[in-house]
């Protein structure tokens, strides 16, 4: 079993609509997770980056962890075509210092116009 | 542009040859990271640096790899005897204090893309 379970999807939606992205873990020394989104052929790039459980709110973006149930959302609002991006849900263990970063597979998300 | 860079962005080799890939941090950072990502698979880590110092490496770092920053800036990670399962994008990130980011946010560049034919 993989540490991080993440639905490579494809998930497509029409634009505006709600998406909601999800990951589930097994390690429960997971401190800090993250979201990343990556277009084809680029780096990933950090758009959500929170400590322990609850939400945080960035413009269209919403996270949410629960580590009770080991289980992050990520939600997007009044989605774009933009938006459309494979987004990988990531976690790190400690809480003192930097870390390796464990990776979800990723979901492919499509927004159509 | 103050991110992370790398190079080349594309490498194509064939078996058995050496490669070698640069990655130039965020100023500012002093730890930097090295990751291969597979299609359809996120990232995977492969070693990571504190200043020069290289604190830990992935299993999956076998002897044909090695990767250096000898003066705590820019990293190099060099591949021996290149196998086609080798064939992956590299990737390179730095993280620590400053820009307004905590040392636990890890930037990405964007990556060198290795073919091994």
């Amino acid at each position: 079993q993989k540490e991080v379970e993440q639905d490579p999807g494809p998930l497509s939606v029409p634009e505006g609509a709600i998406v909601s992205l999800n990951c589930t873990y097994s390690n429960s020394a997971f401190q800090y997770f993250m979201w990343y989104r990556q277009y084809s052929r680029k780096g990933p790039e950090l758009l959500m980056y929170t400590y322990s459980s609850g939400n945080k709110e960035d413009g269209r973006f919403t996270a949410q962890v629960d580590k009770s149930s080991k289980y992050i959302s990520l939600f997007i609002r009044d989605s774009q075509p933009s938006d459309s991006a494979t987004y990988l849900c990531a976690m790190s263990g400690r809480y003192s210092s930097a870390s390796k970063i464990i990776f979800g597979s990723g979901t492919r998300l499509s927004i159509r116009p | 542009d103050t991110g992370v860079s790398q190079d080349p962005r594309h490498k194509i080799t064939k078996r058995g040859q050496n490669v070698t890939f640069r990655c130039d941090p965020i100023s500012e950072h002093n730890r930097l990271y090295w990751y291969r990502q597979t299609l359809g698979q996120g990232p995977e880590f492969l070693t990571y640096f504190q200043n020069e110092a290289q604190l830990e490496k992935s299993r999956l770092l076998s002897d044909r790899f090695s990767a250096e920053r000898p003066k705590g800036s820019f990293s190099t990670l060099e591949i021996q005897r290149t196998e086609q399962g080798d064939s992956a994008m590299y990737l390179c990130a730095s993280s620590g204090w400053g820009q307004g980011s905590s040392d636990n946010e890890q930037f990405f560049g964007p990556g060198t893309r290795l073919t091994v034919l």
